[in-house]
């Protein structure tokens, strides 16, 4: 059975920093690639992050270039995110999802998600 | 990036109902998109990918179409647990982008 395991989020003053984790299991994880979904509080989905199976290859929205750093750890099977500068409208859940289709470089979306793990940036 | 539009924003619809919600990109994606399903508190899960394919598992009831800038989910006779808020993704480009969601109200 697939599972997605989100920890780290929390309470955060703004200018601040906070690393999210995702611990995977039941699937191979380093043939996946993944990413992170982030969902404020009563408003819709927002891509945040992705990151290829391998590693080498990250893509990010706009509106977090520069200030998040995605990764993973293949050997432990988890995936991160890195979050600096953190800003009041950074408050979400930030959700892991697994993309549906090994081994391609493109079709990214996705068929599993975790139950997300709450940022709330406020002074 | 590429815009993707939802209508409606909310639709009360009865069970039994056949229930058609719209996704529009502001360019052509082919046929690279996915819908899912989102109760409240809960992680999103994926009906659809491809326009039109059907993820194992669920019902047949639902149903995809399109290509281009303009697609379909259709839910041909709506069931009680499907009151739920249902978002478009686009995954033509590596900027993904999700449509705003069309909440499914009980009438």
């Amino acid at each position: 059975e697939v599972q997605l395991l989100e920890s780290g989020g929390g309470l955060v003053q703004p200018g601040g920093s906070l690393r999210l984790s995702c611990a995977a299991s039941g699937f191979t994880f380093s043939n996946y690639a993944m990413s992170w979904v982030r969902q404020a509080p009563g408003k819709g989905l927002e891509w945040v992050s992705l990151v290829s199976a391998g590693g080498p290859s990250t893509y990010y929205a706009d509106s977090v270039k520069g200030r998040f750093t995605i990764s993973r750890d293949n050997s432990k099977n988890t995936l991160y995110l890195q979050m600096n500068s953190l800003r009041a409208e950074d408050t979400a859940i930030y959700y892991c999802a697994k993309k549906a289709i090994s081994k391609t470089t493109g079709e990214n979306y996705f068929d599993y998600w975790g139950q997300g793990t709450l940022v709330t940036v406020s002074s | 990036d590429i815009q993707m539009t939802q209508s409606p924003s909310t639709l009360s619809a009865s069970v039994g109902d056949r229930v058609t919600i719209t996704c529009r990109a502001s360019q052509s994606i082919n046929s690279w998109l996915a819908w899912y399903q989102q109760k409240p508190g809960k992680a999103p899960k994926l009906l659809i990918y491809k326009a039109s394919s059907l993820e194992s598992g669920v019902p047949s009831r639902f149903s995809g179409s399109g290509s281009g800038t303009e697609f379909t989910l259709t839910i041909s006779s709506l069931q009680p647990d499907d009151f739920a808020t249902y978002y478009c993704q686009q995954y033509d480009s590596f900027s993904l982008t999700f449509g705003q969601g069309t909440k499914v109200e009980i009438k």
